[in-house]
């Protein structure tokens, strides 16, 4: 993805939490996105941040947005080994009119360990 | 519905032939997408359509690639000829509205793995 980056890799223990980052560069995107993608599959939305909060938390997951230095998280607590998958984060960025285009990261691959 | 469809899962073949992906999108869905997805590249938006007409392909690599959308349940895209630096999955995704930047879910088909050798 263009200028979305992220770790390619992280290993953690199944029960601990797992923490996969993000940057972004448009400050002026207004919804930023953590996809998941299962072996051989497409990818699945997992949850979504307005650009105006700075924390979203549905269940096992927390989003934390950070606008400032441009910067998401996705926190996973008490990882499964279910939870192994790429995850990408991705920005709407506007091109013209009222159209945005979604800009993915290069996917960070979460390994749990049993 | 069954979501997106895209056939073939997987495809080989040899370079210089014409290879045609195809693409089903969720019933109702005014939006598709073409993605392409490589190590190296990560994914990239090759082209989206609104209403069967295509709105943005500024992402497509060259002009050996072609992408249709004859109606609102069948999509298709073309390389011809097919080199090796094609070789990559290729995802196709639909939603209900444009923008994806109101929290709107696109939703993704399984991909097609092309190798071309």
């Amino acid at each position: 993805g263009e200028d979305v980056e992220q770790s390619l890799f992280l290993s953690v223990r199944e029960g601990d939490s797992s923490v996969i980052n993000c940057t972004y560069t448009d400050s002026s995107s207004t919804y930023l996105y953590w996809y998941k993608q299962e072996p051989g599959a497409g990818l699945q939305l997992l949850t979504y941040i307005f650009s105006n909060m700075d924390m979203k938390q549905d269940q096992r997951l927390t989003v934390l947005l950070n606008k400032k230095d441009k910067h998401l998280s996705l926190r996973i607590a008490d990882t499964q080994t279910g939870d192994s998958a790429i995850y990408f984060c991705a920005e709407s960025r506007r091109y013209g009119g009222a159209t945005n285009k979604l800009i993915f990261g290069t996917g960070t691959l979460l390994a749990v360990q049993p | 519905d069954a979501g997106v469809i895209q056939s073939p899962r997987h495809e080989v073949t040899e370079m210089g032939q014409e290879v045609t992906l195809r693409c089903k999108p969720i019933s109702g869905h005014d939006y598709l997408f073409w993605y392409r997805q490589t190590m190296m590249r990560g994914l990239e938006l090759l082209i989206y359509f609104n209403n069967n007409v295509p709105i943005d392909d500024s992402g497509m690599p060259e002009d050996r690639f072609s992408a249709k959308m004859p109606n609102a349940s069948f999509s298709t895209l073309k390389i011809q000829p097919s080199e090796p630096r094609d070789s990559a999955v290729y995802f196709c995704a639909s939603s209900l509205a444009p923008s994806l930047g109101d929290g709107t879910e696109a939703f993704f088909g399984q991909g097609t793995r092309l190798t071309v050798v």
